[in-house]
């Protein structure tokens, strides 16, 4: 299956600095890639999509300064918490779609980064 | 609004017995529906899907229902096994959109 790897798998950082997440698409070409939030016990929440090449798509209440997303290549993805608070410690996660057709939408997840701020 | 809904945010079975996860969807022009299993502090892991032109399919001990009249799908897994233990996740896309999960549940497979 496809695999898509983060890094790191954990960090820890003092509040104020900027955390730099790279997400990775090991066998494939991912056209959209996806960042995602999850709050203990809560549901997975899509932070934006971003499309290799272009502006990330945001959702709403997402702070797009804050969360500074680039979709360089086709087989990386960064997202960077910028001025990190101890508010922004969460499990972030990317994921990374086929740009094929084929009507599958499976998208493949990364293992996922620890975020704790100071 | 959440369009995908898992209303038991926990469920435990005995090991070998069937498990059935339930998910409710609102929004009828969902027409891919999938389910992804996670376990702590790692990503969500594809398990199965279904497309909405489908109502059943089946693989090895996972099979997916889909009952579009009701929106309503299930998972059944049997059978159950220790490893099967970890929160599930239902998702519902229209086209190319975005994934809109449910909030999980939480299987525990009770040896």
């Amino acid at each position: 299956g496809a695999v898509v790897s983060q890094h790191p798998s954990w960090v820890i950082c003092k509040s104020g600095t900027s955390v730099k997440i790279e997400c990775r698409s090991l066998d494939f070409q991912a056209t959209t890639m996806f960042w995602y939030r999850q709050f203990p016990k809560q549901s997975l929440m899509l932070m934006a999509t971003s499309n290799e090449g272009s502006k990330a798509t945001y959702e709403q209440g997402v702070e797009k300064d804050k969360f500074l997303i680039n979709h360089a290549s086709l087989t990386l993805s960064t997202l960077t918490v910028t001025s990190a608070h101890p508010e922004d410690s969460s499990f972030y996660i990317c994921s990374a779609r086929h740009g094929g057709t084929g009507g599958e939408n499976e998208q493949f997840f990364g293992p996922g980064t620890r975020l704790t701020v100071l | 609004d959440q369009q995908v809904k898992q209303n038991s945010p926990s469920l435990s079975v005995q090991e070998g017995r069937i498990s059935i996860l339930n998910c409710d969807y609102t929004n009828s022009m969902f027409d891919y529906f999938l389910w992804y299993k996670k376990y702590p502090a790692e990503g969500p892991t594809f398990l199965i899907s279904i497309s909405s032109i489908k109502d059943k399919n089946e693989d090895g001990r996972f099979t997916v229902f889909l009952n579009k009249s009701a929106k309503h799908l299930s998972l059944h897994i049997v059978p159950s096994q220790p490893g099967d233990s970890a929160v599930y996740f239902c998702a519902a896309v229209f086209g190319n959109e975005k994934l809109t999960f449910g909030t999980g549940t939480r299987l525990t497979i009770i040896p």
